[in-house]
């Protein structure tokens, strides 16, 4: 089946410094999300992509849906120690119907202060 | 306006038994999904619904059941649990049309079957 391979697993970063994350896939598909999980809530949205080569920001985030259409990126930057928790990349391809959203298995993020 | 509930929060299930999980969202979204997180493998869907008395299976419905009487309601059963299902379960919902924006999560079921 469909599969998102996300990469890193986990960083674990000074306070101050610029974090990358990417999910990739031999797969197409046409929206690319990403979310974050604190320790004991359901993952809360941060950006969504609907078209290839779109970037976009959020505050200190910005994402990119790749041109292939097949992989995505996170980054954050100036990271501070709020900025813990699971990043998961997430995908859907609108031929199927919208239950169809494919999660990576997610990035641990640490901050030291 | 309290989004997307998860009922209960916590459970403790003997092998075998049954129980239902409920999930409750206020938004009139038309389509709720039911999703387990394990260690490292992320979210997996276990069921969905695209409107009110409809359901559909996703990737890892074996062992589930799911109904959808009300349009803000989704439930989730377990007729036999089994060890394997112990694991934490989301609950979210999303509007039909106008992308996914709208896709919220619930704050999740910690189920340990024993």
């Amino acid at each position: 089946g469909q599969q998102l391979n996300q990469s890193p697993q986990s960083m674990f970063i000074q306070e101050g410094e610029d974090v990358s994350m990417n999910c990739t896939s031999s797969s197409i598909f046409n929206t690319w999300l990403w979310y974050k999980q604190d320790p004991g809530e359901g993952p809360v949205l941060l950006i969504a992509l609907y078209k290839a080569g779109e970037l976009t920001s959020n505050g200190r985030l910005t994402a990119q849906f790749g041109i292939t259409r097949k992989d995505s990126f996170l980054n954050i930057s100036a990271s501070i120690p709020s900025d813990v928790g699971i990043y998961f990349c997430a995908a859907l391809n609108y031929g199927g119907s919208q239950g169809n959203l494919i999660f990576g298995k997610g990035t641990k993020l640490s901050v030291k202060p | 306006n309290a989004g997307v509930t998860q009922t209960p929060k916590f459970r403790v299930l003997k092998t075998g038994q049954s129980m239902t999980l409920l999930c409750a969202q206020d938004m009139n979204h038309e389509y709720m999904y039911w999703y387990r997180q394990d260690p490292g493998m992320g979210l997996r869907l276990i069921h969905y619904s695209v409107g009110e008395g409809t359901t559909a299976k996703g990737e890892v419905p074996d062992g589930y059941n799911v109904s959808r009487l009300k349009k803000q309601n989704f439930l989730l059963g377990l007729e036999s649990a089994a060890p394997s299902q112990t694991s934490v379960y989301f609950c979210a919902s999303s509007y039909r049309t106008g992308g996914l924006d709208g896709y919220t999560f619930g704050s999740g079921t910690r189920l340990t079957v024993v």
